[in-house]
């Protein structure tokens, strides 16, 4: 399976500033990732698909001019909190599809505190 | 929609105990099933799947039979160790094919040696 990492893993920021989020596929060009988010004791909720080369396909609900993502190269996403707000905090953890429906290995996830 | 229910954490158990972590579904269509796990400071891993009515998916000692009429995919295992200490996530993926997986809301599972 594909080996995927996210940096930072935990990142505390102010609020109105902005954050970015890495999501590299260490051992695998990842044609597709996928971004989600976990509040506290909640499911994990797909936020975005991430396309190499294209558009990231939102979510409904999902602002795409808060949450941008960009899948400049076949290892590495990333995703930008614009503006954060307190309510923006939570656990943001990335995958990477390495093939069929079943092949999507994830990151460790990243946790972000908007003071 | 579709949607993942699972029994709420923690759960704990003592070495070498049954384990039981209900897990039901609501879907439209034929969806498939699956269980992942995360260990501490680890990416979610996928740890067994079923894509179709009764069949069984089963890994590390885990098992889950797809139940359609109870529209149930439990979570088994005969005796845990203090390894399994993780979060077990229930989730499907809907039959339209798009990747998209709809996770439950995790369990904690916390094994006393």
């Amino acid at each position: 399976g594909a080996v995927v990492s996210q940096h930072p893993s935990w990142v505390i920021c102010k609020s109105g500033t902005s954050v970015k989020i890495e999501c590299r596929s260490l051992d695998f060009q990842a044609t597709t990732m996928f971004w989600y988010r976990q509040f506290p004791k909640q499911s994990l909720m797909l936020m975005a698909t991430s396309n190499e080369g294209s558009k990231a396909t939102y979510e409904q609900g999902v602002e795409k001019d808060k949450f941008l993502i960009n899948h400049a190269s076949l290892t590495l996403s990333t995703l930008t909190v614009t503006s954060a707000h307190p309510e923006d905090s939570s656990f943001y953890i990335c995958s990477v599809r390495t093939g069929g429906l079943f092949e999507q290995y994830f990151g460790p996830g990243t946790r972000l505190t908007v003071t | 929609g579709n949607s993942v229910t699972q029994m709420e954490g923690p759960v704990t158990l003592s070495e070498e105990a049954f384990l039981t972590i209900n897990c039901t579904y609501t879907a439209t269509g034929y969806p498939s099933l699956f269980w992942y796990v995360q260990y501490p400071g680890e990416g979610l891993q996928l740890l067994l799947k079923a894509t179709k009515a009764d069949d069984k998916g089963s890994n590390k000692g885990f098992e889950a039979t797809y139940r359609k009429e109870t529209t149930s995919f439990h979570l088994e295992k005969g005796s845990v160790q203090v390894s399994d200490s993780a979060v077990y996530f229930c989730a499907l993926s809907d039959s339209a094919g798009d990747d998209k997986i709809i996770f439950g809301k995790g369990t904690r599972l916390h094994i006393l040696p």
